[in-house]
């Protein structure tokens, strides 16, 4: 009955591969949101989602792209993974995008080597 | 722009002892207010937050946060540690810009000891 959650835990992989993390809440919240969570423990946002549509995206690369099939998944695909890419990466939700019941998953915790 | 300042990058707490964790934020309107608690390997989970009212909220596990509009604060405390209290602690503001992102702290790594 997990809320908001993400597969895989762990993720191991090469400089240069692509590789996505999927994201799916059961709360019918309308707003999703990816975090990524640095090696300092520093959090930030990365993109925002309301409805299936892009509202925000906080300067990230290129090489990220999220895709929505629909409001309860919001999966992040990574192209040409780089070092620098190692991360625990969050997956929230909202009940709208007024932030309330802001949700976090697990996270993802992915390693380029 | 909007940020959060958790001064301590870790505090040790004997078990027993009472805890206090600061936070103070910069944010031009009426902030939404949250602490998370991250242990280790595992997600983030909600202690407590403010949006209005009350300025002294209760969370779960025994926290409590007061939110003091004159010092840009919202300090975390429980008044007795316990052992599995051990974890990092984040503050963060609700910026609403249209939606709502969360500016996180740094962070506060809390260590207990016996």
């Amino acid at each position: 009955d997990t809320a908001v959650s993400q597969t895989p835990k762990y993720l191991v992989t090469q400089m240069g591969n692509d590789k996505s993390i999927k994201c799916e809440q059961n709360l019918g919240h309308d707003t999703m949101y990816w975090y990524k969570q640095d090696s300092k423990k520093f959090l930030k946002i990365m993109f925002s989602y309301n409805n299936k549509e892009l509202i925000i995206n906080e300067t990230v690369p290129n090489r990220f792209s999220p895709k929505s099939p629909d409001k309860a998944h919001l999966n992040l695909h990574i192209n040409s993974l780089e070092l620098g890419d190692s991360a625990v990466y969050f997956c929230a939700s909202s009940q709208d995008m007024s932030g309330y019941g802001y949700t976090f998953g697990s996270g993802t915790r992915l390693t380029v080597v | 722009a909007q940020s959060v300042t958790q001064p301590d990058i870790h505090i040790t707490v004997s078990e027993g002892a009472s805890l206090e964790l600061r936070c103070n934020y910069s944010y031009g309107a009426t902030p939404y207010l949250f602490w998370y608690v991250q242990s280790p390997g595992q997600g983030l989970q909600l202690l407590l937050k403010y949006f209005s009212g009350d300025t002294l909220v209760q969370g779960i596990k025994g926290f409590e946060a007061e939110f003091k509009r004159s010092q840009s604060s919202f300090n975390l405390r429980k008044p007795s540690v316990h052992w599995s209290d051990a974890a990092e602690y984040f503050c963060a503001v609700g910026v609403v810009t249209g939606f709502q992102k969360l500016v996180f702290g740094t962070g506060t790594r809390l260590l207990v000891s016996p």
